[in-house]
């Protein structure tokens, strides 16, 4: 059983410039969230998506947009780079529920690195 | 919870002995999750340990348990007979809104396990 894979591993981009990442949840999950975390910080909740729409958000600019396909794989666009986005994205996926924190898995993450 | 805070950034401890990580959090719900989260090199977030608010019980999994004063606001993780892949990043997390599943995690407490 597969569990949260997160795509590509690592990336540079350029100031201006444009990235998308991707997830895929663990198996029986159709909830995906993306957190950002800086270097030596704790994450950071920016969106999170659920029958393909968006739920709920945090406090970040609209660069940071989102889509959850029907097979609920989710992919994270930032338009716009800044040298401030340099961070570990990590996707965590889980079960529509409440209060079941067990059911959160989360991937290694995306490093990005803006120059 | 609305903030979760931890204090101590860094620890350093020798294998085998027995530490204690604290977190506080504020919160205004009545019914809500705690959790601890483990961040190792690999940057994967694993879940360690988590309490359910109106359970009076410590949780405990291993050598894994929390001391949970709910009156203070404080959730502090103790672990026994440490190991050295116990060396990881560890967050205090809570959830933000009832049901969204959208986590609010301290800053972090790096530990490190000495042979």
């Amino acid at each position: 059983d597969a569990g949260v894979t997160q795509s590509p591993t690592h990336l540079i981009k350029t100031r201006g410039q444009q990235v998308t990442l991707r997830c895929s949840p663990k198996s029986g999950h159709d909830t995906v969230s993306w957190y950002q975390q800086a270097l030596g910080q704790g994450p950071q909740f920016i969106f999170q998506y659920y029958e393909e729409e968006e739920r709920q958000r945090g406090n970040f600019p609209d660069r940071f947009s989102g889509h959850q396909f029907p097979n609920y794989s989710s992919e994270l666009n930032v338009n716009a780079l800044l040298l401030g986005d340099s961070a570990l994205y990590l996707c965590a996926s889980s079960y529509r529920d409440t209060f079941s924190g067990n059911t959160i898995y989360f991937g290694e993450g995306s490093w990005l690195t803006v120059v | 919870a609305q903030t979760v805070t931890q204090s101590q950034p860094e620890m350093s401890v020798q294998e085998a002995e027995t530490v204690t990580l604290s977190c506080t959090y504020d919160t205004s719900e009545s019914n809500y999750y705690l959790f601890w989260y483990k961040q190792p090199p690999s940057r994967q977030m694993i879940l360690v340990i988590r309490q359910e608010a109106y359970k009076q019980q410590n949780a405990t999994e291993n050598r894994f348990s929390v001391n949970f004063q709910k009156a203070a606001k404080s959730f502090s993780l103790k672990i026994s007979d440490s190991q050295l892949g116990d060396t990881a990043m560890y967050f205090c997390a809570s959830p933000s809104i009832q049901g969204a599943q959208k986590l609010v995690f301290g800053q972090g407490t790096r530990l490190t396990i000495n042979p």
